[in-house]
């Protein structure tokens, strides 16, 4: 049973586009919510994480909004590139080493 | 700098037999993990370890072994393959906590894809 739960599957952005991934949580205790970028036929990498004292954290074009109360927090891509298109998957944890993943979602930016 | 280095890249087994899979990371980090990836399901922790000598289960461990006789390498093992555990492995490493409070990100290698039939 996933702790974090992760939608859509996949999503279709053009160019320019705004890409909206969202995820959900039951454990309280998670106190830390990273995202990974992964490219086909590579391993996953951090891409940007918030911890729940803060409600935004934007780095680049790539925001993620917090909601503690509502145990969600989504990931938000600006002007969305082709170089941007890869699965992305978030996670969480409550001591910083083990991760729980969420099933990832494959964007695509058409051009 | 290689970072994580998985070996091999890919390989094809048959029901009931064995294999070890190589995980290498140069960065002397004290943490490592082995995670599965299929489709649909995201990566699910295997085992880990949190130092040199010590490993843990992670959260679908049956099948497997893993090792950590020394720091740098974290070997996971498949003792007799079922068609079960097809999928794409992964290894990542970390430092240890900082702290409370401390960040930590893991440093995923590029996988090792393997096929059981």
């Amino acid at each position: 049973q996933q702790q974090v739960k992760q939608s859509p599957q996949s999503l279709i952005v053009q160019k320019g586009g705004i890409s909206i991934i969202n995820c959900a949580y039951e454990n309280t205790a998670f106190d830390y919510f990273p995202w990974y970028q992964q490219f086909p036929g590579k391993g996953p990498a951090l891409l940007i994480a918030i911890r729940p004292d803060v409600s935004e954290k934007k780095e680049g074009r790539f925001t993620i909004s917090f909601n503690k109360s509502a145990k969600q927090f989504s990931l938000h891509i600006m002007d969305s590139q082709p170089g941007d298109s890869a699965t992305y998957f978030c996670a969480a944890s409550f001591n910083d080493y083990k991760l729980s993943f969420g099933a990832g979602t494959t964007v695509t930016v058409r051009a | 700098n290689a970072g994580v280095t998985q070996t091999p890249k890919f390989r094809v087994l048959k029901t009931g037999q064995s294999m070890t899979l190589l995980c290498a990371q140069d960065m002397n980090h004290e943490y490592m993990y082995w995670y599965r990836q299929d489709p649909g399901m995201g990566l699910r922790l295997i085992h880990y370890s949190v130092g040199e000598g010590t490993t843990a289960k992670g959260e679908v461990p049956d099948g497997y072994n893993v090792s950590r006789l020394k720091k740098q390498n974290f070997l996971l093992g498949l003792e007799s393959a079922a068609p079960s555990q097809t999928s794409v492995y992964f290894c990542a490493s970390s430092y240890e906590l900082v702290g409370l409070k401390g960040n930590q990100p893991q440093h995923f290698g590029d996988g090792t894809r393997l096929s059981i039939l």
